[in-house]
């Protein structure tokens, strides 16, 4: 079957330094991948998407700055938290999916405690 | 508005009854996928659907694009049945697989 794994499951970082998440589709080739960040009594927002042969493509509100994703096969990325604060306390999730018209699997989450 | 209007935003049912949950959208979409979010925050995915209507066990989900709404129906709820429940459609004009999220219901179920 298709499974996402997240790591780490949970994170806590002191305000002002940064971490890095992971995430790995497995038994499927994750053609695109999609970062969603929950943020504390509220819904999934999406952070970036990313296809394969295609650049990320960032929401508004969020940066390839504060976000750098890396996608470097159809298994794995990674995206990193740069500086955090408490406004980016949350979960984050990844989603993974082959082919366009596929459901999107998502893995457990990597939740985010800042200090 | 929000492409994705979700209601209602809380549900309060007894074991065994039967209810609802709805997602408006404000323009068509392509899919839509229903979760339930447990309490340590996973989603588990209930239901894809990119027309049409899919049942599995007590749960029953529709969507028609052509009206703009998705729907998911809990016959005979159970206590496991609480959570939080989210809808989450992509658009028809989506380049990828990017997913706008409902607010979400909030779902008790009581003895």
């Amino acid at each position: 079957g298709a499974l996402v794994y997240q790591y780490p499951r949970r994170t806590i970082c002191k305000s002002g330094t940064s971490m890095r998440m992971e995430c790995q589709a497995v038994g499927f080739q994750a053609t695109s991948v999609a970062w969603y960040r929950q943020s504390p009594q509220k819904t999934f927002e999406l952070i970036a998407l990313s296809t394969v042969n295609s650049a990320i493509k960032y929401e508004q509100n969020f940066t390839q700055e504060k976000f750098p994703i890396s996608h470097p096969n159809l298994s794995f990325s990674s995206m990193t938290v740069l500086n955090a604060y408490l406004e980016d306390r949350g979960l984050y999730l990844c989603g993974a999916r082959t082919g366009r018209y596929a459901e999107q699997f998502f893995g457990p989450g990597t939740r985010l405690t800042v200090l | 508005g929000m492409p994705v209007e979700q209601n209602p935003p809380a549900l309060s049912l007894y074991e065994g009854a039967d209810s609802g949950l709805r997602c408006n959208f404000s323009t068509t979409m392509k899919s839509v996928q229903w979760f339930q979010q447990n309490h340590r925050g996973r989603l588990i995915t209930l239901f894809y659907l990119a027309q049409g209507t899919k049942e599995n066990g007590r749960l029953k989900s529709t969507f028609n694009s052509k009206e703009r709404y998705s729907t998911l129906h809990i016959k005979d709820a159970q206590l496991e049945d609480s959570g939080t429940y989210f809808c989450a459609a992509e658009m028809t004009n989506s380049a990828g697989n990017k997913l706008t999220f409902g607010i979400g219901t909030r779902v008790l179920v009581r003895p």
